[in-house]
């Protein structure tokens, strides 16, 4: 069974270009989360996805956008990049539905993509 | 607020050496305590979820347990693999994020 997918690995751009991010979740999962992970923040979350609709945003700026498509995959757009936008990004899939008081199985995260702003 | 407090920041321990981790917490409605294992520029790789107070979770050397307010992590006689950073998480009702604690770096010497 194929994992989460994340392309591309590594990417560099320039303070002020805009990025487009990819994550395939893994076959039958309609939820996904995007992270972005930092030394001093560590994990702080961005957006979660299911069945095409945002259900939840974290606390970061609007030039942090996403988008879920029909298959599930997603992608995550950053835009006038700043060095700070430096971080790994992680894409993470689940089973899980709109919460009815079942639990929650958790997030299967991918390898993430390594971005630095230069 | 959901919020996870994790300690050490850091823990060495040499080979055979057995420790505990502490994940502290605090959640509206757990829906689930998550433990995740993370290697140097990889992805956090899952290891257990754990739901209710009581409960305990067991995969080789690792051992996670849960009470009302915190979670442990038990390393029995760890290896030099065994070297992590080992992350927290917990989410609340809703549908909501997961919050990671800052983790814990595990260095197991030879």
């Amino acid at each position: 069974k194929a994992g989460v997918t994340q392309t591309p690995r590594y990417l560099i751009k320039t303070r002020g270009q805009q990025v487009t991010l990819s994550c395939s979740p893994i076959s039958g999962h309609r939820s996904v989360s995007w992270y972005q992970q930092t030394p001093g923040q560590g994990l702080q979350f961005l957006f979660e996805y299911f069945s095409e609709t945002q259900r939840n945003k974290g606390n970061f700026p609007g030039r942090f956008s996403g988008r879920q498509f029909s298959n599930s995959r997603s992608e995550m757009n950053v835009s006038t990049l700043e060095l700070g936008d430096s971080a790994l990004y992680l894409c993470a899939s689940s089973l899980a539905t709109p919460d009815r008081g079942n639990r929650f199985y958790g997030y299967t995260f991918g390898s993430g993509t390594r971005l630095t702003v230069v | 607020e959901d919020q996870v407090t994790q300690s050490p920041e850091a823990l060495r321990l040499q080979e055979g050496e057995s420790s505990s981790l502490n994940c502290s917490y605090t959640v509206s409605g757990l829906r689930g305590l998550f433990w995740y294992r993370q290697d140097p520029g990889k992805g956090p790789e899952f290891l257990f979820t754990l739901y209710s107070a009581g409960e305990e979770k067991e995969k080789e050397r690792l051992k996670a347990t849960l009470t009302k307010k915190e979670s442990f992590l038990h390393i029995t006689a760890p290896k030099p693999e065994d070297s992590a950073t080992y992350l927290c998480a917990v989410r609340g009702t809703g549908f909501q994020k997961l919050v990671f604690g800052t983790g814990t770096r595990l260095l197991v010497s030879p």
